[in-house]
């Protein structure tokens, strides 16, 4: 398998544009997670998604953001309009639910920055 | 809410020697794994070890080893034999035991450097 495919790999926009961002999981993988990494967070969760229902987005920052899985093989995460404060690396990782230890597969990761 | 605290944020380490990267976590939970990673300047998050609460014996994988301490709530990481491809930074990370639904907490992650 591939592993988690994540594109762009980076993404430069200017302030108030919309962004999207795509993620790819590992197929048959029934888990999507979407994390975000930056300097003064870390790596925290967004939103997560199971058999492409959402099923928790409490740590989605604001309603600028918002995240879609139309199928079992693809994800957004759209961010409109885009604020400088919204530039970090932006993880998608997968994991099977009966697969135990439940291993999440990261993605190479999108790093976005707002100007 | 768990928490996963990594306090020192650099350490360095002669190539061919034995670093140990520290990692302290607070939870309620009984059961629950605890994970190093490692990030590389490609910033792909490479899954290095795991241990599983419950089990008593510290996980091993090759030259990385941890020092699980569930009563002090620590989990360190040691790298014996330190090679130059090592140097990354490096996340501590805890999930519940409860199934593929679990997140990963991370802590703000070491930055290890290894010099020839």
């Amino acid at each position: 398998d591939a592993g988690v495919i994540q594109s762009p790999r980076h993404e430069v926009t200017e302030m108030g544009q919309e962004v999207t961002l795509r993620c790819k999981p590992i197929s048959g993988h029934d888990y999507l997670f979407w994390y975000r990494q930056t300097m003064m967070r870390g790596l925290e969760l967004l939103i997560y998604f199971n058999n492409n229902v959402p099923i928790d987005d409490s740590g989605m920052p604001e309603d600028r953001f918002s995240a879609k899985m139309p199928n079992a093989s693809f994800s957004t995460l759209k961010i409109q309009p885009s604020e400088p404060r919204d530039s970090a690396v932006y993880f998608c990782a997968s994991s099977h639910s009966e697969e135990p230890p439940y291993e999440q597969y990261f993605g190479p990761g999108t790093r976005l920055t707002v100007t | 809410a768990q928490t996963v605290t990594q306090s020192q944020p650099e350490m360095s380490v002669q190539e061919a020697e034995t670093v140990t990267l520290s990692c302290t976590y607070d939870t309620s939970e009984s059961d629950y794994y605890l994970f190093w990673y490692k990030q590389p300047p490609s910033r792909q998050m490479i899954l290095v070890i795991r241990q599983e609460a419950y089990k008593q014996q510290n996980a091993t994988e090759n030259r990385f080893s941890v020092n699980f301490q569930k009563a002090a709530k620590s989990f360190s990481l040691k790298i014996s034999d330190s090679q130059l491809g090592d140097a990354a930074m490096y996340f501590c990370a805890y999930r519940r035991h409860t199934g593929a639904n679990s997140k990963l907490t991370f802590g703000k992650g070491i930055t290890l450097s290894v010099r020839p």
